[in-house]
């Protein structure tokens, strides 16, 4: 069964550092996303991606911020210099409609920890 | 009123019973609804849309009451796999964001 799989699994940064998490959608998935969840919190989404722009962003999704597909496969969300708050589990997600639907297929996730 | 809002339980119930959850959201326009499941740091998987209908997979139904804003999510003869989170999605149309709601913790005890 095809499915999003996302590297690395756990990440250790120190504060200020970059941090770049990798994503490869479903090959035939139109629509990408990031979404966080901070442990024990809500999911909260961060950017979808759409025709290689982005189509919307949340407040939390600021400068700091970036997304990119660089070759067609992978999809990466850049922080550029981590705070400690930006410490959670990041999910990336991905969609075969042409809309915005509600029918996402997540990864695994990649666990972010900013000392 | 908060966009989508869920009880987080934890609903304890015991094998075999029949639980149900509850989801209200605050915008009528609302196109589409979905019901996730998350399991313990574990990614959420979608578990089945709401159709306007209600649609029903195995031991699983979901009811949409639109008149009353509100989404269900019946879980009969429960299974101790069962234990996890439901999560509540809405979608609002107009490809705007998907609006999450915190989850309904249920443990299913043997």
């Amino acid at each position: 069964e095809p499915e999003v799989t996302q590297t690395p699994s756990h990440q250790v940064t120190q504060m200020g550092q970059e941090v770049i998490l990798r994503c490869v959608p479903i090959s035939n998935h139109l629509y990408f996303y990031w979404y966080r969840q901070i442990l024990g919190q809500k999911v909260e989404f961060l950017v979808s991606f759409y025709n290689n722009e982005i189509s919307e962003k949340s407040e939390i999704f600021d400068d700091q911020f970036s997304v990119e597909r660089p070759d067609g496969s992978n999809f990466t969300l850049k922080i550029r210099s981590t705070k400690l708050e930006d410490s959670a589990m990041y999910f990336c997600a991905s969609s075969a409609r042409t809309t915005n639907t509600g029918e996402l297929f997540f990864g695994e996730g990649s666990r972010l920890t900013v000392l | 009123r908060k966009e989508v809002e869920q009880d987080p339980g934890p609903f304890n119930v015991p094998e075999g019973a029949t639980v149900a959850f509850n989801c209200t959201y605050s915008n009528s326009a609302s196109q589409s609804f979905f019901w996730y499941r998350q399991d313990c740091r574990k990614e959420p998987k979608l578990l089945m849309s709401v159709y306007s209908s209600g649609n029903e997979d195995g031991r699983f139904t979901a009811q949409l009451n639109r008149a009353s804003q509100y989404i269900s999510l019946l879980i009969r003869d429960s299974k101790l796999s069962d234990s996890a989170t439901y999560l509540c999605v809405v979608n609002p149309g107009n490809n705007r964001k998907l609006i999450w709601g915190l989850g309904t913790s249920l443990a299913v005890n043997p």
